[in-house]
């Protein structure tokens, strides 16, 4: 079965710098996605980034970027100039393309000092 | 707003009881999705509807149940509660052709057995 796990229940980040959380999963299959979502104090569930595992280019979105290591099966995501909005939940995700099921990991609170 | 309406956001009730919770997916999504987050975890999910028809389960407990009617809205049913049931209930829907795309999610209902 396919796991996704986040080590980093929390982090903090100064504002203005730049973050890093982590990610691995576990799967057998060589054709997926991944995903970032961020859940703010509203509790509403927003993408964030997706990356297919068919590409060898890591995905960015502004200041959101991953480092995808499919051989490590880590999806790292990195935020840069973290700004207050940018407090959240982030939770790591991952689909198989033969499914429709996103399996998430416990995600990583993350906390912007100002 | 994300195109997916969940009534009601908060609903207390005692244990024992049953409650139903109701999503309203994007215009022209066939699917919905139904996750449950405890507090401290990350999205389980529960279960999958395609256009009416029931397409995968999840650890859904057999005191839950769903359905999907044709004008595409979706019910899950919780009965006989037990304090542990309290969680947030989240609903998604997603169109037929997945793909890399993630699913648009409902803001949640905030269900408090008591």
């Amino acid at each position: 079965a396919q796991t996704v796990t986040q080590s980093q229940p929390e982090m903090s980040v100064q504002e203005a710098e730049t973050v890093t959380l982590s990610c691995t999963y576990d799967t057998s299959e060589s054709d997926y996605y991944l995903f970032w979502y961020k859940q703010p104090p509203s509790r509403q569930m927003i993408l964030v980034i997706r990356q297919e595992a068919y590409k060898q280019q890591n995905a960015t979105e502004n200041r959101f970027s991953v480092n995808f290591q499919k051989a490590a099966k880590s999806f790292s995501l990195k935020i840069s100039d973290s700004q207050l909005g940018d407090a959240a939940m982030y939770f790591c995700a991952y689909r198989s393309a033969r499914d429709d099921k996103i399996i998430f990991g416990k995600g990583t609170r993350l906390h912007i000092l100002p | 707003d994300s195109g997916v309406t969940q009534t009601p956001k908060h609903l207390i009730t005692a244990t024992g009881q049953r409650v139903t919770l109701r999503c309203s997916p994007r215009s022209g999504d066939l699917s919905v999705y139904w996750y449950q987050q405890s507090l401290d975890q990350g999205l389980q999910f529960l279960i999958h509807y395609y256009n009416g028809e029931e397409r995968a389960k999840g650890n859904i407990l057999e005191r839950f149940s769903a359905q999907q009617f044709p004008d595409l809205h979706s019910e899950l049913n919780l009965s006989s509660l037990e304090l542990g049931d309290s969680a947030l209930y989240f609903c998604a829907s997603s169109s037929l052709n997945l793909g890399s795309a993630g699913y648009t999610f409902g803001s949640g209902t905030r269900l408090t057995v008591v």
